[in-house]
């Protein structure tokens, strides 16, 4: 079935260390997108791919980096620069233009910082 | 301010009732999105409208443009129901982020057998 796999579903990771999670799709969707998301608030974006070999800052994107150089894949790492980056992060995709489409996300990864 | 707010935060229900979920919305959209949250933390997506009304099943979704305000509805609701629900737009003008979607904080549904 198609659909969108992140892994790994629960992290740990000591303060100073880069994580990395994982989010790939085989619904053949041009748009992936990488969301926060933190008790009380609205889902975040941190960053927003629409092609391969290009992605976007959104809206809290400081101490996360992305890349795209697979459709299929749009891996993010959580930085030891991010300040407070305890959470569950949110990968998900749409197809065709930017906002027209419905949205599919995948199952979600927790981050703890010990 | 949220662009998009949301009603009840929490709402608890018996099995069987007929439940609504309320939705407002303060930007130009292009669509609006109802999406549920599975308790392990996955969301699936449950409608995408524009104008007037979708159902699936016991869900029905309305959406009102000129008032801005779009509903959810379970009808005869089941214990399986229980997830959070939340609300997200697709802006018809982007943020100078290049955001398209904001979302609600969601309701978080408890049916009682």
């Amino acid at each position: 079935d198609g659909g969108i796999t992140q892994s790994p579903k629960y992290l740990f990771r000591k303060e100073g260390q880069n994580v990395t999670l994982s989010c790939e799709q085989n619904l053949n969707h041009d748009a992936m997108y990488w969301y926060r998301q933190d008790p009380g608030q609205g889902l975040r974006l941190i960053y927003y791919s629409q092609i391969v070999n290009d992605f976007q800052k959104g809206d809290i994107a400081e101490g996360y980096s992305v890349s795209r150089e697979k459709k299929e894949s749009f891996p993010l790492t959580v930085t030891s620069a991010q300040k407070n980056p305890t959470a569950f992060y949110l990968c998900a995709s749409s197809q065709g233009q930017l906002n027209t489409g419905e949205l599919f996300f995948g199952e979600g990864s927790r981050l703890t910082v010990l | 301010k949220n662009e998009v707010e949301q009603s009840p935060q929490n709402l608890t229900a018996q099995e069987g009732e007929f439940i609504t979920i309320n939705c407002s919305y303060s930007v130009g959209i292009s669509a609006l999105h109802w999406l549920q949250q599975h308790p392990g933390g996955g969301i699936v997506s449950l409608f995408m409208l524009s104008s007037g009304k979708k159902k699936h099943g016991r869900l029905i979704a309305t959406i009102n443009i000129q008032e801005k305000h779009s509903s959810l509805h379970i009808t005869a609701s089941h214990p399986r129901d229980s997830a959070v629900y939340i609300c997200a737009v697709s802006m018809s003008v982007f943020s100078n982020t290049g955001n398209q979607f904001y979302f609600g904080t969601g309701t978080s549904l408890t049916v009682i057998p």
